[in-house]
C-alpha cells in the first residue's frame, strides 16, 4: 500500500532534550516536506527536500533540522527542543515538485508536546 | 507563488450543495489548482486539480472561470462527514519551490 509513515505518532518530551520525528515513503517520490499545524495558523511548511542531498528552508524552519540521505526518509531533527515547538507535525511526499501541482501525500501526523 | 485568499469558514447543512471560492489574482501561467481536504487530527488528502474550465470527479467539482483568477470547489449534497477544513493551492512552483497551504476554509456542516 503507498503511503507515509511517521514515527512517533505522539510524543512528549522536555524542553532541550534532543529529539528524532522519522518519515518514510515507499512511492519512490523525490519531493519531501515538513509541514507543522497550529491552531488558527493552519499549514505552515518547515523544510521541504527536492531530491537526496537536497533540503531547503521552508517558511518556518528555526529550531528544526532535516536530512535526506535516502530517497525513502526525511527525518525531523529537533535539536533543543522548546515549548513553542508543541504542535501538531505531518511529513508529506509528492512525485516531484515540478510545475504542476502534484499531489502532496499525507503522513498521520506526530503530536509533539515540549513541556 | 500564488497568493490565495480564502473564507476563513462555512456553515451548510446536510443535503446541500455547498461552494467554496478561491480567489488567486496572480496565478501564473503555469499553475495548477489544487484542493485539499482535512479532517481533525489527520494529514490532508487530495480532493480535486484542475487548470481551466470544469473538472469533476466522484467527490467534488472545479469551476475555473476563464481569467483563472478564481477557482470555486463545489460539494454536491454533502453529509455530517464533509464536516473538515478546505484548502486551496494554486501551483508548487516558484522560485524556491516552497508550499504555502494557508488557513483553509473550516466548512462545518449542520443536521
Amino acid at each position: 500500500e503507498a503511503q507515509v509513515t511517521q514515527n512517533p505518532r505522539y510524543l512528549i518530551t522536555v524542553t532541550g532534550k534532543k529529539l528524532t520525528v522519522t518519515c518514510s515513503q515507499n512511492m519512490n517520490h523525490e519531493y519531501m516536506s515538513w509541514y507543522r499545524q497550529d491552531p488558527g495558523l493552519g499549514l505552515r511548511q518547515i523544510y521541504y527536500s527536492m531530491n537526496v542531498e537536497v533540503t531547503d528552508k521552508g517558511d518556518v524552519p528555526e529550531g528544526y533540522k532535516v536530512s535526506r540521505k535516502e530517497k525513502r526518509n526525511f527525518p525531523l531533527i529537533l535539536e533543543s527542543p522548546s515549548p513553542n515547538q508543541t504542535s501538531l507535525y505531518f511529513c508529506a511526499s509528492s512525485r516531484t515538485s515540478g510545475v504542476r501541482a502534484d499531489t502532496q501525500y499525507f503522513g498521520p501526523g506526530t503530536r509533539l508536546t515540549v513541556l | 507563488l500564488a497568493k490565495t485568499t480564502q473564507p476563513i469558514s462555512m456553515d451548510s447543512y446536510e443535503g446541500q450543495e455547498v461552494n467554496i471560492t478561491c480567489s488567486h489574482n496572480n496565478i501564473a501561467t503555469n499553475d495548477y489548482i489544487t484542493w485539499y481536504q482535512q479532517f481533525p487530527s489527520q494529514g490532508p488528502r487530495f480532493i480535486i486539480q484542475g487548470y481551466k474550465t470544469k473538472v469533476t470527479n466522484e467527490v467534488a467539482s472545479l469551476f475555473i472561470p476563464a481569467d483563472r483568477k478564481s477557482s470555486t470547489l463545489s460539494l454536491p449534497r454533502v453529509s455530517l462527514s464533509d464536516t473538515a477544513v478546505y484548502y486551496c493551492l494554486v501551483g508548487v512552483m516558484n522560485r524556491d519551490d516552497k508550499i504555502i497551504f494557508g488557513k483553509g476554509t473550516r466548512l462545518h456542516i449542520l443536521p
